[in-house]
């Protein structure tokens, strides 16, 4: 059973277009993080949530802690093909963190 | 910044070698992890490390181990390499930022057991 469960597992929008992905859960986790990772790379920290309800913005990304902190969202404004990678949640509750498996977006020019 | 580094960006072995994958952090981070990642299955977890000369199991320790005799590096090895072992290995150091524990990631060694 997957604890973290990611949607779409792929996107592929045109650029310039917004989009939604969604990390859910039925475990409350104490904080809920977001990594991007690029072809042939590591995934990158993009941002951390704590707070039930919490929104972080980061230049055109904007993230969200659902209220009872069992799910979390990440939204892209005007999407760019530099936004392309697999972005993964991962929830921490008792060290280590545990991954969703990942949304794969494509964002052609 | 954060560094951490893996030994080998691509690996090719072959069925029945013994294989050392090395990672090496530069910030003094307490714990260290194991990732394998497959197409479908996500990140998953082998093994990870709280402490010097420490390990825990993870999610999919079988036909691994570790060794961390040494603060900043943790090594991951393959007794006898099968084709099964294929995939990309990740290496990730996590340090308590505030409440949280930030993760922060090797680039990676894609293995090839041929």
């Amino acid at each position: 059973t997957q604890l973290l469960e990611q949607s779409p597992q792929f996107l592929s929008i045109q650029e310039g277009e917004n989009l939604t992905v969604y990390c859910n859960s039925s475990s409350v986790f104490s904080s809920l993080q977001w990594y991007r990772q690029e072809p042939g790379e590591g995934p990158v920290l993009l941002v951390t949530v704590v707070t039930g309800g919490e929104v972080k913005k980061l230049k055109r990304l904007t993230f969200q802690f659902g209220d009872a902190r069992k799910d979390s969202s990440l939204h892209i404004t005007a999407a760019q093909p530099g936004d392309t990678g697999l972005y993964l949640c991962a929830g921490e509750r008792n060290t280590p963190l545990v991954f969703g498996k990942g949304t794969r977006l494509s964002v052609i020019a | 910044d954060v560094k951490v580094t893996q030994s080998s960006r691509y690996l090719v072995k072959r069925t029945g070698e013994k294989v050392f994958l090395e990672c090496v952090q530069d910030m003094d981070h307490e714990n260290m992890f194991w990732y394998r990642q497959d197409p479908g299955l996500g990140l998953r977890l082998i093994y990870f490390s709280y402490d010097v000369k420490m390990k825990e199991k993870g999610d999919i320790p079988e036909g691994y181990s570790v060794s961390r005799e040494k603060k900043e590096r943790f090594s991951l090895i393959l007794e006898s390499a099968s084709t099964n072992q294929t995939s990309m290995y990740l290496c990730a150091s996590s340090i308590l930022q505030g409440n949280t524990y930030e993760q922060y990631f090797g680039p990676g060694t894609r293995l090839t057991v041929t």
